[in-house]
């Protein structure tokens, strides 16, 4: 089975300040396909951002944007510019087909004002 | 926007009951999963469905049971309620296509007393 490892359980950072959220996976495949999900407290878990391993190009939608490191099998988030409404937990993903997802552990992301 | 609604928030359910959690989904989605949420542990597949009457085993099946009659709808079952069974479910879709991320439900808080 693949894994997911985020090596973080919990993380704090200042309000404006950036930071970033650690994943790394393990597998033997080439092409497959990485996400990050947010989690509010008692909220929906949504998609955040997107990474297709075959695109050498990290992935980037406005504060958020990828570290994307394949022959390492890193794949990291920075938030820039945080914002109270950051705080939540988040998990990184990995699927190879897009019929089973592996998730990590999740890391607890809290924004101090 | 895609709409994923499982039926209940909470839920109390006495051991040995047998339990069912419904999850619908609107968007014409072919693959649907369960999964379950604990602290520590991330999120772990219980079953996945790619298409009506279709189901696979996830990573931890034992004591569940689903069915999927039409597509919009997915259903967790317990057979027989345990204690270790209390935990977050959370039901998901996606588009049959590897890069398309999963849209899930706001989960629903099973406790088994």
């Amino acid at each position: 089975a693949q894994t997911v490892t985020q090596s973080q359980p919990e993380m704090s950072v200042q309000e404006a300040e950036t930071v970033t959220l650690s994943c790394t996976y393990d597998t033997s495949e080439s092409d497959y396909y990485l996400f990050w999900y947010k989690q509010p407290p008692s909220r929906q878990m949504i998609l955040v951002i997107r990474q297709e391993a075959y695109k050498q190009q990290n992935a980037t939608e406005n504060r958020f944007s990828v570290n994307f490191q394949k022959a390492a099998k890193s794949f990291s988030l920075k938030i820039s510019d945080s914002q109270l409404g950051d705080a939540a937990m988040y998990f990184c993903a990995y699927t190879l087909a897009g019929n089973q997802f592996y998730f990590g552990t999740g890391t607890s992301l809290t924004v101090i004002p | 926007d895609v709409k994923v609604t499982q039926s209940s928030r909470y839920l109390v359910k006495r051991t040995g009951e047998k339990v069912f959690l419904e999850c619908v989904q609107d968007m014409d989605h072919e693959n649907m999963f369960w999964y379950r949420q604990d602290p520590g542990l991330g999120l772990r597949l219980i079953y996945f469905s790619y298409d009506v009457k279709m189901k696979e085993k996830g990573d931890i099946p034992e004591g569940y049971s689903v069915s999927r009659e039409k597509k919009e709808r997915f259903s967790l079952i317990l057979e027989s309620a345990s204690t270790n069974q209390t935990s977050m479910y959370l039901c998901a879709s996606s588009l049959q296509a590897p890069n398309q991320p999963q849209h899930f439900g706001d989960g629903t808080r099973l406790s088994i007393l």
